[in-house]
């Protein structure tokens, strides 16, 4: 159960797009379109953002996009905004049934 | 209104136990499959175990499995974590999640606070 590999860090300006990956193997994120998303700010509660890879959940703004090719899921958020500023997450289901978790990106507004 | 309140954590010597407890309200809790998710001060998030909604699928991490137990009651929407041989490296906060109708965890509780130290 070895977590997904995100980036530590990225960064942006407002306005511009980002972004960020998660790279597993054939047995979490390249077998199954399983791959979530999930925002959290410090201190609060994570935030579902994108689930089934791509699908965005009600409420959640249409500037933020999931994709997946292959054993990497990418989190795209365009039109960058001071607000989007925070640590993300991806989570896969894997083939013996568990989830996983990346170790998390830090995204920067600059 | 929606909500999970996780309840059941505190202070605990190595070795010992705890049961953690999230009830629902207002929201369908049956139909859907529930999860523990952890999160270590200042660390990432770490899924730690899911249970079907019948009860029927049970899975753990690798890094509690053998040492806890996820259960959930439908009848009174409530779910619910026994740790035993509890560790130092076990501290952290303990979230639980509903899967949502696609796969996501589409909400969270606020949280309960596991501190094992001496």
């Amino acid at each position: 159960q070895s977590a997904l590999t995100q980036p530590a860090s990225v960064s942006g300006s407002p306005g511009q797009s980002i972004t960020i990956s998660c790279t597993g193997t054939s047995s979490d994120v390249g077998g199954y379109n399983y791959v979530s998303w999930y925002q959290q700010h410090p201190g609060k509660v994570p935030k579902l953002m994108i689930y089934d890879v791509s699908n965005r959940p009600s409420g959640v703004s249409n500037r933020f996009s999931g994709s997946k090719s292959g054993n990497t899921a990418s989190l795209t958020i365009s039109g960058l905004q001071a607000e989007d500023e925070a640590d993300y997450y991806c989570n896969s289901y894997t083939s013996s049934g568990t989830r996983v978790f990346g170790g998390g990106t830090k995204l920067t507004v600059l | 209104e929606v909500q999970l309140v996780e309840s059941g954590g505190g202070l605990v010597k190595p070795g010992g136990s705890l049961r953690l407890s999230c009830v629902a309200s207002g929201l369908t809790f049956s139909t859907h499959s529930m999860n523990w998710v952890r999160q270590a001060p200042g660390k990432g998030l770490e899924w730690v175990s899911s249970i079907s909604s019948s009860s029927s699928y049970i899975y753990y991490a690798d890094s509690v499995k053998g040492r806890s137990t996820i259960s959930r009651d439908n009848a009174k929407n409530s779910l619910f974590l026994q740790m035993n041989s509890l560790r130092p490296e076990d501290t952290a906060v303990y979230f639980c999640a509903r899967r949502g109708s696609g796969d996501g965890f589409d909400i969270w509780g606020q949280g309960t606070m596991v501190t094992v130290s001496s």
